[in-house]
């Protein structure tokens, strides 16, 4: 069983808008989720963190948590063109210090 | 700073074949961490070392051998290359204790076994 889920999309928003990205996780005992962005041919980039249930705004860029659901968002504001990118979510598993969502691929279009 | 860096960018080998990727941090972290990323995949933990002097296997050990040199460097050899270890290998590393999850990639080893 996969423990962190993502939409592999393509996700495609137009250019100012919001875009929402979803990831749902199996362990109940997760405490920290992370958001990294990825852009094709490169390496992974940390966006955000969050650690507490609720919002956390960072910029344009806002993680929101739900434990009790045990899923992750991440919304993009005024969404741009340079936003496009696979979006990977992450968090501890078990012994693993990281596992990661196969992620979910953003196109802004302008 | 550099950050994280990796060696070689780019390498073909051939069944059997062995190499040694490298990977150093000038950020004085702790732990350091190897992936694989494979289409349809997602990132894979391989080895990590949570400390110098300590390493342990992550999600995808097989076929893979690791060594913390010391703080700032971290290696990840195929003793005997198959097809299935192409892959793209990414190197990172993280500073704050406990903290794993905020982890700095290096550029990547894009790794073709033939």
């Amino acid at each position: 069983q996969k423990e962190v889920e993502q939409n592999s999309g393509p996700l495609s928003v137009p250019e100012g808008a919001i875009a929402s990205l979803n990831c749902t996780y199996s362990d109940r005992v997760s405490q920290s989720f992370f958001w990294y962005r990825q852009y094709s041919g490169k390496s992974p980039e940390l966006i955000m963190s969050i650690y507490s249930n609720g919002d956390k705004e960072d910029g344009r860029f806002t993680a929101q948590l739900n434990k009790a659901s045990q899923y992750v968002s991440l919304l993009i504001r005024d969404s741009q063109p340079s936003d496009s990118a696979t979006y990977l979510c992450a968090l501890p598993s078990g012994n693993t210090p990281l596992v990661f969502g196969k992620g979910t691929r953003l196109s802004v279009i302008a | 700073n550099a950050g994280v860096t990796q060696t070689p960018k780019f390498q073909v080998l051939k069944t059997g074949q062995s190499m040694t990727l490298q990977c150093a941090q000038d950020m004085n972290h702790n732990s350091m961490y190897w992936y694989r990323q494979d289409p349809g995949m997602g990132l894979r933990l391989i080895y990590y070392s949570a400390s110098e002097g300590t390493t342990d296997k992550g999600e995808v050990p097989n076929g893979y051998n690791v060594s913390r040199l010391n703080k700032r460097e971290f290696s990840l050899r195929l003793e005997s290359a198959a097809p299935s270890q192409t892959s793209v290998y990414f190197c990172a590393s993280s500073g704050l204790a406990g903290s794993f999850g905020e982890q700095f990639f290096g550029p990547g080893t894009r790794l073709t076994v033939l």
